[in-house]
């Protein structure tokens, strides 16, 4: 069975400074990986994915994450924090379940911006 | 814009109260997915639809229920909320290619409270 394990529950980070959140997989076969964002009573929204094409992967809002075989990592960073980062981030994995898939979500990582 | 709307954003119901949520898509994707998510948790699947075919959790109670009248709209029946039932419920929206990169775009949420 595939998982993903983020470290770290809460991440505080001075405005300007770089975010880094740590996610690393669990996966007998090439896992399909996504960075998902979620601001405060809102839904969940995609950053970016790793699908195999290319380990560097960049998404929304200046964010990329790096996949990393050696290390079964996928972490997401962020060259310099706005106050706007400022939510909770889940790392996933996806499989096929049948005709749709099934995503297994990482406990979250909540990332807090100082001023 | 191609979206996922939830409505209402926030439900108050009480005790036994029977309520639904409602999910419309304008992607035309085939499955539709709603979750549960607690506070300072990561989303449960619940159930999902593959078109008109419906797909459960097995550990989902039978206390929620779903019923998909068309491609564009999911809803989700609670028959008798319980104070345990307060939470986020989200929805999403994938193509279902069958593939591990079918990628699931999610509403905005409805919020539950229970009295």
């Amino acid at each position: 069975a595939q998982s993903v394990t983020q470290l770290g529950s809460h991440v505080s980070v001075s405005e300007g400074a770089l975010v880094l959140l740590r996610c690393n997989y669990s996966s007998s076969v090439p896992p399909y990986l996504f960075w998902y964002v979620q601001y405060p009573n809102q839904g969940l929204q995609l950053l970016l994915k790793y699908t195999s094409a290319a380990t560097l992967v960049k998404g929304i809002n200046g964010f990329e994450a790096e996949f990393k075989k050696s290390e079964t990592s996928f972490h997401l960073t962020k060259p310099s924090a706005h106050m706007s980062d400022a939510a909770e981030y889940f790392c996933a994995v996806s499989e096929a379940r049948g005709s749709a898939s099934k995503i297994i979500f990482g406990s979250g990582t909540r990332l807090s911006i100082r001023p | 814009d191609a979206m996922v709307i939830q409505n209402p954003r926030y439900q108050v119901t009480q005790f036994g109260k029977p309520v639904t949520l409602s999910c419309s898509q304008t992607l035309n994707h085939n499955v539709m997915y709603w979750y549960q998510q607690k506070s300072s948790q990561a989303p449960k699947l619940l159930f999902h639809y593959y078109d008109k075919d419906f797909n459960n959790e097995a550990d989902t109670p039978d206390n929620f229920q779903s019923r998909r009248p068309n491609t564009s709209f999911c809803f989700l029946d609670i028959r008798s909320p319980g104070l345990g039932d307060a939470a986020m419920y989200l929805c999403a929206t994938s193509r279902g290619t069958g593939s591990s990169t079918d990628t699931q775009y999610f509403g905005p949420g409805t919020r539950l409270t229970v009295l």
